[in-house]
């Protein structure tokens, strides 16, 4: 039982060009998420993360939206250059619920074409 | 500062063989936590900790054994080894909820 789910295994783009990734949860009690990035033989980095009481974050180049609806969230990555390739997953944790567990989803692996 | 650390990095064991995987961090983190990264499969967690001598089990905790005697230091232990356990195995700390986690670099295990 998938409760967050990143569809997409790989996105290719062009450098310059704006980077959508996707992510959807199931688990309503879900309410701070969390994008991380990850490089080949390293640990994944955190990059940017949203609170349900937000529908948007920024910072920099990347966007995160939230849609608590339809329980979406998207990542924006804009312009995106080459070192932004690597491998994106989102996390979801139910932090009212009092969890302090992450539960991450099979993550998008990104290449930014130059 | 270092982060978070692990050892070793890569290793390869025996069916039944027996191992402890080191983790440390020098952020005077209270949380740390252990996942495992399978083939085309995202983290998922064995056991965490939210402080000195309070550990609880993740999702996948079976197989495994952890401590936490020290703020610094969070070993994760394999005691009858066994080829599902194959894997990444990643150490992370973070000061607490609402914070992000920190990753070290990982430990690459094969158990044939």
């Amino acid at each position: 039982d998938q409760q967050v789910k990143q569809n997409s295994p790989s996105l290719s783009v062009q450098e310059g060009r704006i980077s959508i990734l996707n992510c959807d949860y199931t688990n309503s009690m879900f309410d701070y998420f969390l994008w991380y990035k990850k490089y080949p033989a390293e640990g994944p980095t955190f990059l940017i993360s949203i609170s349900s009481i937000k529908d948007k974050n920024e910072d920099g180049r990347f966007t995160v939206f939230l849609n608590k609806s339809a329980k979406h969230l998207s990542l924006h990555i804009v312009p995106s250059q080459p070192g932004d390739s690597a491998v994106y997953f989102c996390a979801a944790s139910a932090l009212k619920g009092g969890s302090e567990k992450l539960v991450f989803g099979k993550g998008t692996k990104l290449t930014v074409n130059p | 500062n270092a982060g978070v650390t692990q050892t070793p990095k890569f290793r390869i064991l025996k069916i039944g063989q027996s191992m402890t995987l080191q983790c440390t961090q020098d952020m005077n983190h209270n949380y740390m936590y252990w996942y495992r990264q399978d083939p085309g499969m995202g983290l998922k967690l064995i056991y965490y900790s939210v402080g000195a001598g309070i550990t609880d089990k993740g999702e996948v905790p079976n197989g495994y054994n952890v401590s936490r005697s020290t703020t610094e230091d969070f070993p994760l232990r394999l005691e009858l080894a066994a080829p599902s356990q194959t894997s990444v195995y990643f150490c992370a700390s973070s000061y607490g909820t609402y914070y992000e986690q920190y990753f070290g670099p990982g430990t690459r295990l094969t158990v044939t």
